[in-house]
């Protein structure tokens, strides 16, 4: 079975604290790893991540990929209130050999961060 | 461009009643996911559908849930009869195809209570 391990599970900063959030997994056919950010409803994309060592970055997040040591990491620099949200990691792996539509995402259970002003 | 819809957003009923969820994809979208996410953990894939059929439901319970897709659009998933442990928030994504990687869009979700 596929997991998903995030840690920490819960975190308190404050505004302007640097934030590094953990992601690993273990997974049969990997294809991708992604970060949700989740406030108050639905999940919203953040990153996809396939290949190891290429850090992604939009603004003040960033995350980047280990397919070796199976774990990926999402860095929040300059942290501000409106990053207070449950963020998730999920693991894109393909169920067999056929390609197409025979493939899952598998979530972890989310690291709540709550960043104090 | 609009986004998923599900109705309704708030749902509460006791142990053994029946309840259905409804969602619209994006228009256009040939994928449908129905996702249970019980709180403090991740979503849980539920079932996938590849226009009106069914690729995944594996984690499906099928003793108490349903889904169907009937016309490849919008999508209704059931509970019959529910239980405590049902009590979470189905939320419902949309891709514009399966396989690699489609962005899946998620709806604001349904939240269930069962007492």
């Amino acid at each position: 079975e596929d997991k998903v391990v995030q840690s920490p599970l819960s975190l308190v900063v404050h505004e302007g604290d640097t934030v590094t959030l953990n992601c690993s997994y273990e997974v049969t056919n990997f294809r991708s790893l992604l970060w949700y950010k989740q406030e108050k409803k639905a999940p919203t994309f953040l990153f996809m991540l396939t290949s190891s060592g290429i850090e992604k970055k939009s603004g003040r997040l960033s995350s980047i990929l280990d397919k070796k040591e199976l774990f990926s990491i999402l860095n929040i620099t300059a942290t501000q209130t409106g990053d207070s949200a449950v963020y998730l990691c999920a693991v894109e792996a393909s169920k067999g050999n056929s390609g197409g539509s025979n493939y899952k995402l598998t979530f972890g259970k989310g690291t709540l961060l709550t960043v104090n002003p | 461009e609009a986004g998923v819809a599900q109705s309704p957003r708030y749902k509460i009923i006791e142990k053994r009643q029946s309840v259905a969820f409804w969602c619209n994809p994006i228009s256009g979208h040939a994928t449908l996911y129905w996702y249970q996410q019980i709180l403090g953990q991740g979503p849980k894939l539920l079932i996938q559908f590849q226009n009106n059929g069914v690729v995944d439901d594996s984690q499906l319970p099928k003793d108490r849930f349903s889904a169907e897709r009937l016309k490849g659009v919008d999508s209704t998933l059931k509970i019959q009869p529910a239980k405590l442990e049902d009590s979470a928030v189905y939320l419902c994504a949309s891709s514009l195809l399966a396989g690699w990687y489609n962005e899946q869009f998620f709806g604001p979700g349904t939240r269930l209570t069962v007492l």
